[in-house]
């Protein structure tokens, strides 16, 4: 593909309900990176898929989050019992491994919690 | 703890006119900074960064490490300039995004 692509573009769901949003990177590209960036605020750090190695999970908010992903390929995040503060615009960045430096963005899913 | 402080959420200036994006950052560390910038309507990119010294559409970025700043200059503004801007730290896997700043050229 052209770029990285992420679906859906928006979601607005309900307090309580389980979202899940899913991020396909560039081919190629084994670094792939989940933000967060609430309104008026910068962009959070969630999550850090490397290849087959652990992720870094570091920037995850709750045990509410989690993410996966398969080889090197898509990526889910699921956020369970969904909260009005959950709200954001969920960021996915990919690159090649070592090239953290250059990061290659997605258009975003901007999740609305009512 | 780390932290990147872009202190104007806003700006604006004149085309023609310099313009100066701050940005300071409290690091453990020697972290490679970048600025990102988010034009209307499109993606995230990368901008600059710091370790190679470069200028990118006629903006340069200098690292402080005294004043710990790494703010992002242009002397003359374009209208195509008008976008969001966001300074990031980096260090290990990890990018620290700034609040950003919004600059607008009054054309």
């Amino acid at each position: 593909g052209a770029g990285v692509s992420q679906s859906p573009s928006n979601k607005v769901t309900e307090k309580g309900k389980d979202v899940e949003l899913r991020c396909d990177p560039i081919s190629g590209h084994t670094a792939l990176y989940w933000y967060r960036q609430r309104l008026g605020q910068g962009l959070e750090f969630l999550i850090y898929f490397q290849g087959n190695s652990a992720p870094d999970k570091s920037g995850l908010p709750s045990d509410r989050f989690s993410a996966e992903r398969t080889g090197e390929s898509v990526s889910t995040l699921t956020i369970q019992r969904t909260q009005q503060e959950d709200s954001a615009v969920y960021l996915c960045a990919s690159s090649f491994f070592g090239r953290a430096d250059t990061q290659y963005f997605g258009p975003g899913t901007r999740l609305t919690v009512l | 703890a780390q932290r990147v402080t872009q202190p104007e959420k806003l700006l604006s200036v004149f085309k023609g006119a310099p313009v100066e994006l701050k940005c300071n950052y409290s690091y453990s560390g020697s972290p490679e900074l970048f600025w990102y910038v988010q034009y209307s309507r499109q993606r995230l990119q990368l901008l600059l960064r710091h370790i190679s010294r470069e200028s990118i559409k006629g903006f340069t970025a200098d690292l402080n490490k005294g004043e710990t700043s790494f703010h992002l200059k242009k002397p003359f503004a374009q209208e195509e300039d008008s976008a969001m801007y966001y300074c990031a730290p980096h260090t290990g896997n990890q990018f620290y995004f700034g609040t950003g700043t919004s600059l607008t050229v009054i054309p």
